[in-house]
């Protein structure tokens, strides 16, 4: 079954506004990661968050994570016309033992155009 | 540091025709994984590696893809014969997971992709 679904699919907002995309996966998780990818490039890690945390900054972004719900937030504040990409988050599983699987598992992604 | 190296960066084949792509991952990664990418399907898991070893190649699709890593700094991934719904871009990625006194570093390095199409 798919972990790490995206929604909304697609967002658009003006530049200043804050983007919020949001991320439900099914299984337990060591950690959970967004990236982001620009077209036609990579995808690029933006933040990682463990799963016993709850909320993590890093510049622009604020990511929270709620393990009860199995669900994760990314919030873009004051966005800019560069920010126009695809976000995905990607969870890291936890096996039975607690130990991690060693892969990331990608959700579909979540397209934001922010207009100048 | 150069990134994660991959070539060809666009192949255009006709169908039956074997494609090579080729992965470097960045120096003193100890993990590769192998991703195909569609509008279709988003990005796929194919294969990964740890310390140059096939951990899980569950997302394989057919006999047709394999992958290898014969040493820590070169990766290949072969379709042989190629089809037409093999167009996709493939990207390759590399870690460094935990173990033996080195800093564990969870989050995946990409490279630039090949886009292959297959005609």
């Amino acid at each position: 079954s798919q972990q790490g679904e995206e929604d909304p699919q697609a967002l658009s907002i003006q530049e200043g506004e804050n983007a919020t995309m949001n991320c439900s996966y099914k299984t337990s998780i060591n950690n959970l990661q967004w990236y982001r990818q620009n077209s036609g490039r990579g995808l690029v890690h933006l933040i990682l968050i463990r799963s016993n945390e709850r909320e993590k900054h890093s510049g622009r972004l604020r990511v929270t994570l709620d393990t009860s719900k199995k669900s994760s937030s990314l919030l873009i504040t004051a966005s800019r016309a560069a920010d126009t990409a695809s976000y995905f988050c990607a969870t890291d599983g936890k096996s039975a033992g607690g130990t991690s699987y060693g892969k990331l598992t990608f959700g579909q992604g979540t397209i934001l155009t922010v207009h100048p | 540091d150069a990134g994660v190296i991959q070539s060809p960066r666009h192949e255009v084949t006709e169908m039956g025709q074997e494609v090579t792509l080729r992965c470097k991952p960045i120096s003193g990664h100890n993990s590769l994984f192998w991703y195909r990418q569609t509008m279709m399907r988003g990005l796929e898991l194919l294969i990964y590696f740890n310390n140059n070893v096939p951990i899980d190649d569950s997302g394989m699709p057919e006999d047709r893809f394999s992958a290898k890593m014969p040493n820590a700094s070169f990766s290949t991934l072969k379709i042989q014969p190629s089809e037409p719904r093999d167009s996709a871009v493939y990207f390759c990625a590399s870690s460094l997971r935990g173990g033996q006194g080195r800093i564990s570093s969870y989050e995946q390095y990409f490279g630039p992709g090949t886009r292959l199409t297959v005609t």
